[in-house]
């Protein structure tokens, strides 16, 4: 079985500023892990991936996140928040094997950048 | 590569009655998932295809919901007699391979009155 928890349905920083979106997971087995971010009225766009290769992952907009299999955590950050990042963002969690790959989702973390 | 395409985007429909919404995945990708999405909620998965064979579907998609693909391209998933509860955003995710990245759909928004 898998979970996901979102630390904070809302996060609001300051256009420059760090962000961080926490997640957490739990995985019976070794997990695949995402991040996806969804603007409204839209559908969900992968920002990165985690498939037990480079525990630091790199992903687009300038989004990069890191693997802590002690801290069973995979948080976000941005050096530089823009505004074009307002959006909400979804950590999701799948198996690593198996035949299946569903992907198990937080509850999201809206993400607003104040000018 | 035109992506993932769903129809309708939007549909509006009385409790009790049918639907069906379509999804195009993109040419090629022998995987094909079904997700809902309530507001304030991530997506929950409800059901996948490798080809043309439904090979899971979770509880949360009851006997009134039915999803097909036939010949392994398009799918569509019908919800007969349907509910207020069965409000939502219905998502489609297609991928090459088992494990692969799934690209998302924009999804059909159902609202039932």
């Amino acid at each position: 079985a898998q979970s996901v928890t979102q630390l904070g349905s809302h996060v609001s920083v300051s256009e420059g500023a760090l962000v961080l979106l926490r997640c957490n997971y739990s995985s019976s087995v070794p997990p695949y892990l995402f991040w996806y971010v969804q603007y409204p009225n839209q559908g969900l766009q992968l920002l990165l991936k985690y498939t037990s290769a480079a525990t630091l992952v790199k992903g687009i907009n300038g989004f990069e996140a890191e693997f802590k299999k002690s801290e069973t955590s995979f948080h976000l950050t941005k050096p530089s928040a823009h505004m074009s990042d307002a959006a909400e963002y979804f950590c999701a969690v799948s198996g690593s094997g198996g035949s299946n790959y569903k992907l198990t989702f937080g509850k999201g973390t809206l993400l607003t950048v104040n000018p | 590569d035109t992506g993932v395409s769903q129809n309708p985007r939007h549909k509006i429909t009385k409790r009790g009655q049918n639907v069906t919404f379509r999804c195009d995945p993109i040419s090629e990708h022998n995987r094909l998932y079904w997700y809902r999405q309530t507001l304030g909620q991530g997506p929950e998965f409800l059901t996948y295809f490798q080809n043309e064979a439904q090979l899971e579907k979770s509880r949360l998609l009851s006997d009134r919901f039915s999803a097909e693909r036939p010949k392994g391209s398009f799918s569509t998933l019908e919800i007969q007699r349907t509910e207020q509860g069965d409000s939502a955003m219905y998502l489609c995710a297609s991928s090459l391979v088992a494990g692969g990245e799934q690209f998302f759909g924009p999804g059909t928004r159902l609202t039932v009155l």
